[in-house]
């Protein structure tokens, strides 16, 4: 079944070590979002990519960086961990925004990240 | 900027029942998508039902049906013949109508909803 994939479902890092968060997805979908969400919070956008083009919400640290190397992966870069960035981290995915008016956006079953 | 609240952070109903969960958001915008999503636990978030802000009909999919209040900004979830399966999260959403630009999703805080056999 085409899908949102994230690995892995649980990461552990400590303290200023970078970690790296992975999503790949099976739909060829143009558009790649991540949010973050935080123990009984909203989800909160941090950034997309349309196609190669990246979107940085503009209270998105910079401690949060995002590659996109191909339609089918997106990873998120957390350069100095912090224990304020504990969280659910959600990839998502929707369609060329240009073919339809509504895009729904696909979640991957996220990504829980713990810092000790 | 466009928020969204849901006032209720858990709610439970007995299997078979109905219940409604309730949102409200808060706009300047005319045209935009309103949505409900559900977040079972460990599993991923998946979209129960839109509603378009032009329709002045409310959304229904299958036991699940909106009432969307436009001028009172008011967007509840109603769900009929409760099933165990129904036990989740559920995220009322907000998003313009944008063929270009930013495509961000603005969440609530979710309701927790608990069936009760």
């Amino acid at each position: 079944d085409a899908m949102v994939i994230q690995n892995p479902r649980y990461q552990v890092t400590q303290f200023g070590k970078p970690v790296t968060l992975s999503c790949s997805q099976t739909l060829n979908h143009n558009v790649m979002y991540w949010y973050q969400q935080k123990s009984s919070q909203a989800p909160k956008l941090l950034f997309h990519y349309y196609d190669k083009d990246f979107n940085n919400e503009a209270d998105t640290p910079d401690n949060f960086q995002s590659r996109r190397p191909n339609t089918s992966f997106c990873f998120l870069d957390i350069r100095s961990p912090g224990l304020g960035d504990a969280a659910m981290y959600l990839c998502a995915t929707s369609r060329d925004r240009s073919t339809t008016r509504f895009y729904e956006q696909y979640f991957g079953p996220g990504t829980r990240l713990t810092v000790t | 900027a466009q928020t969204v609240t849901q006032s209720q952070p858990e709610m439970s109903v007995q299997e078979a029942e109905t219940v409604t969960l309730s949102c409200t958001y808060d706009t300047s915008e005319s045209d935009y998508y309103l949505f409900w999503y559900k977040q079972p636990p460990s599993r991923q978030m998946i979209l129960v039902i839109r509603q378009e802000a032009y329709k002045q009909q409310n959304a229904t999919e299958n036991r699940f049906s909106v009432n969307f209040q436009k001028a009172a900004k008011s967007f509840s979830l109603k769900i009929s013949d409760s099933q165990l399966g129904d036990a989740a999260m559920y995220f009322c959403a907000y998003r313009r109508t944008l063929n270009f630009g930013n495509e961000k999703l603005t969440f609530g805080t979710g309701t927790r909803l608990t069936i009760i056999p």
